[in-house]
C-alpha cells in the first residue's frame, strides 16, 4: 500500500533549466527525506525535515534546495540542473527522527540532457 | 560520524543456496540497525528493524546477526530463491545527529 506519494515519475530536461519533485505522505510521520540514488545504487541523503523544520543537511550544491509547506510534504527544487544530476531522487518519512522505520516513495527519475 | 561499509557490491548464488551480506559500521554505540530491499525497478522496503539488544533475529527466509563487538551487521538468505533477486541496503543509526546511514548496497542475483 503506497503511503509516500512522489511526482513526477519521469522527467527529463536540459542543462539550465529548473525542476521541481514533489512529495507527500499520509501516515502522519513528522520526519521527511530525500535521498539521491545513483546509477550504481548509491543511495545518498541530501535533506531532512522534522516538523518542517531542516535538521540534516548534507553538503550537496547550492542550486538544491528542500521546501516544506507542512509536515505531510516535501518538495525539492533545482535550479539550473546540470548532467550529473541525472539520478532517481527518493522521498522518505519516518514516525520519528533517525530511529524508526524509513517508508519510501516510488522515487522520481531525472535525466538531463 | 558513522560510517558503513557493506560487502559485497554484488552477489550472484543459485537457487536454494545461501546469500550472505555483512556491513561493518564504526560507531560502537549505534542502536538501531535496518535492513532494507529494493526490487528492480521498486523503491525500497524494510526487511527488518534491528535493536542493539538483539544479536540474532529471524525472519522469513532470512536471518539477521548483530555482532557489536565486532560492529557488524549480516542478513543471511538461506535457500535464496529467484525472488530474492534485489538490492539490499543496511542502514545504521548512530549517536551523533539525526542521520541513518545507508550502506553502499548488495546487488544480489539468485539463478534458478
Amino acid at each position: 500500500e503506497t503511503a509516500v506519494f512522489q511526482t513526477p515519475n519521469y522527467h527529463v530536461t536540459q542543462v539550465g533549466n529548473e525542476v521541481s519533485f514533489n512529495c507527500k505522505q499520509t501516515l502522519g510521520h513528522d520526519t521527511m527525506y530525500w535521498y539521491k540514488q545513483d546509477s550504481k545504487k548509491l543511495l545518498k541523503i541530501m535533506f531532512s525535515y522534522n516538523n518542517k523544520q531542516l535538521i540534516v543537511n548534507e553538503t550537496v550544491p547550492r542550486r538544491f534546495s528542500p521546501q516544506s509547506s507542512d509536515k505531510a510534504h516535501l518538495n525539492l527544487r533545482i535550479k539550473s540542473v546540470e548532467p550529473e544530476d541525472s539520478a532517481v531522487y527518493l522521498c522518505a518519512s519516518s514516525y520519528r527522527v533517525g530511529q524508526d522505520t524509513q517508508y519510501f516513495g516510488p522515487g522520481t527519475r531525472l535525466l538531463v540532457l | 560520524g558513522e560510517q558503513v561499509e557493506q560487502r559485497p557490491p554484488h552477489l550472484s548464488v543459485r537457487e536454494g543456496d545461501s546469500a550472505f551480506i555483512t556491513c561493518t559500521y564504526t560507531d560502537p554505540n549505534s542502536y538501531y540497525f535496518f535492513w532494507y530491499k529494493q526490487e528492480p525497478g521498486a523503491s525500497l522496503q524494510l526487511l527488518m528493524k534491528v535493536f542493539s539488544s538483539t544479536e540474532i533475529n529471524e525472519g522469513q527466509g532470512f536471518t539477521v546477526l548483530l555482532n557489536k563487538k565486532d560492529k557488524r551487521l549480516s542478513l543471511n538468505l538461506t535457500a535464496a530463491h529467484p525472488g530474492d533477486s534485489a538490492a539490499y541496503f543496511c542502514a545504521v543509526r548512530g549517536t551523533g545527529g539525526y542521520k541513518v546511514v545507508f550502506g553502499s548496497g548488495t546487488r544480489l542475483l539468485v539463478s534458478p
